[in-house]
């Protein structure tokens, strides 16, 4: 099984950066990934980690420590629209599923 | 491009009935995941389909059940409805069976129990 843990809500200021943590346990990792789900609405793709490092696009970037079982998206210069809720998923080798964390809400204020 | 497609959107249930949801994949997709949503917490999974066999299923009860059509579509069934059961379903497709696939989710129907 996995444990995935997200804080459950943040707070930052339009224009700023913020960074989003998930950490997780498991026993065959298999690749990271990020959505992005506004309310009442379906979860969006945003970026796949499976090496140690940081991926970037756009004003979104995400870093994986396989060995610290440690992720992170990083959002900057921030707008209204990015207040929604971010999802930290995990795969494992053989599990034709995606593990998800309960997301955290972030708050974007002018 | 269509992305996932499922219907119904909204659904309203009493308890003890059934209920089939439907999801067709982005088209050239061959695998379909299916997952639960109650509010405030993450998707849940319930399972995963790949050239028409089950991959992968979640811990959820037998009253649960699914499967995939020769055109990659779906069918969710969900027998002797609880209360419990009132969530967001969500389908999500991905282009093949690996594992590193990312997953395009549909909207969701709402299955509302009363």
């Amino acid at each position: 099984g996995q444990n995935i843990d997200q804080p459950t809500e943040m707070t930052a200021t339009e224009g700023a950066i913020v960074q989003i943590n998930c950490t997780y346990q498991t026993s065959g990792f298999n690749g990271l990934f990020w959505y992005q789900q506004h309310a009442g609405e379906a979860p969006t793709f945003l970026s796949y980690n499976v090496l140690d490092g940081l991926e970037e696009k756009g004003r979104f970037s995400s870093f994986l420590s396989r060995s610290k079982g440690y992720s992170y998206l990083l959002l900057k210069e921030l707008q209204m629209k990015d207040s929604a809720s971010y999802l930290c998923a995990v795969r494992e080798w053989g599990e034709g599923k995606s593990t998800f964390g309960d997301g955290t809400t972030l708050t974007v204020k002018p | 491009d269509a992305g996932v497609t499922q219907s119904p959107t909204h659904l309203i249930k009493t308890r003890g009935q059934h209920v089939t949801l439907r999801c067709s994949p982005i088209s050239g997709h061959k695998s379909v995941s299916w997952y639960q949503q109650v509010l405030g917490q993450g998707p849940q999974f319930i399972f995963q389909y790949y050239e028409k066999e089950e991959r992968g299923r979640g811990n959820f009860p037998d009253r649960f059940s699914a499967r995939q059509f020769p055109n990659y579509s779906s069918e969710l069934n969900v027998n002797a409805l609880l209360l419990g059961d009132s969530a967001l379903y969500l389908c999500a497709s991905s282009l093949g069976g690996e594992d590193n696939q990312p997953q395009h989710f549909g909207d969701g129907t709402r299955l509302s129990i009363l």
